[in-house]
C-alpha cells in the first residue's frame, strides 16, 4: 500500500498569514500513462465531513477560495493557504489515488494563533 | 444538488451484523462509483469499499470477506453489510461519490457505528 505521511501534525497560524502543509507519499503517485499526479486534499470541519479542495494535486473544486493552492509531483506536495482566514481552521488531509487501496494522509490540524 | 444520507448505524455487539443505507439524490448511484469510507473516533480517514458503476467491487484488507457493497438501483441506494463486526470497526461511515482518477468529490454526513459489548 502507498503510505501517505503529513506534516506537521498541527500548525497556529494567524489571521491573514500562510499556511504551508506537507504531504509526503512512500512511492511516486506521478501515472505514467498521463504524467499526472493522483492526489488529492480535502478539509474537515469538526462534526461535518471531508470536503474535496483540490485534485490532480493543484487543480482547485467548483467554489473553492482561490487563497487555497496546491503543488508538488512525484512523492512530496503541499498545500498552502495564503491569507488565512477564520473558516480555514480545520483538519486537512492528503489522499492519493494511483494505486489502490485508496489512502490518506493522518491529516494536519490547523489552528488560529 | 447531489445530496447523500447515510443511515443504519448502531451499536453492535462483537460479531454483529449491520446494514448500512446511502440515500442519493441528485446523481444516479450505478451510473457513478460510489464508496464508503470510515473514520474512527478521534481517528483520520480510511478508505472501506468501493463499487464502479459496471457493477466491480473493491475492498480494504480489513474487511475482504466480511463487508460487502452493493447497490439498489430502484431506489437509488448504496448499501454496506458488515457481518462479523470487531470493536475497530467502530468509526463513522460515509458514503462517497468517487469521481474520474478516484477522489471523493462529494460525502454524505455519515451514520456512527459502534461495535462494543
Amino acid at each position: 500500500d502507498i503510505v501517505m505521511t503529513q506534516s506537521p501534525d498541527s500548525l497556529a497560524v494567524s489571521l491573514g498569514e500562510r499556511a504551508t502543509l506537507n504531504c509526503k507519499s512512500s512511492q511516486s503517485v506521478l501515472h505514467s500513462s498521463n504524467n499526472k499526479p493522483y492526489l488529492a486534499w480535502y478539509q474537515q470541519k469538526p462534526g461535518q465531513p471531508p470536503k474535496l479542495l483540490i485534485y490532480w494535486a493543484s487543480i482547485r473544486e467548483s467554489g473553492v477560495p482561490d487563497r487555497f493552492s496546491g503543488s508538488g509531483s512525484g512523492t512530496d506536495f503541499t498545500l498552502t493557504v495564503s491569507s488565512l482566514q477564520a473558516e480555514d481552521e480545520a483538519v486537512y488531509y492528503c489522499q492519493q489515488y494511483h494505486t489502490p487501496p485508496l489512502t490518506f494522509g493522518g491529516g494536519t490540524k490547523v489552528e488560529i494563533k | 444538488e447531489v445530496q447523500l444520507v447515510e443511515s443504519g448505524g448502531d451499536l453492535v455487539q462483537p460479531g454483529g451484523s449491520l446494514r448500512l443505507s446511502c440515500a442519493a439524490s441528485g446523481l444516479t448511484v450505478s451510473s457513478n462509483y460510489m464508496s464508503w469510507v470510515r473514520q474512527a473516533p478521534g481517528k483520520g480517514l480510511e478508505w472501506v469499499s468501493l463499487i464502479y458503476s459496471g457493477g466491480r467491487t473493491n475492498y480494504a484488507d480489513s474487511v475482504r470477506g466480511r463487508f460487502t457493497i452493493s447497490r439498489d438501483t430502484s431506489k437509488n441506494t448504496l448499501h454496506l453489510q458488515m457481518n462479523s463486526l470487531r470493536a475497530d470497526d467502530t468509526a463513522v461511515y460515509y458514503c462517497a461519490r468517487v469521481l474520474y482518477g478516484n477522489w471523493f468529490d462529494h460525502w454524505g454526513h455519515g451514520t456512527l457505528v459502534t461495535v462494543s459489548s
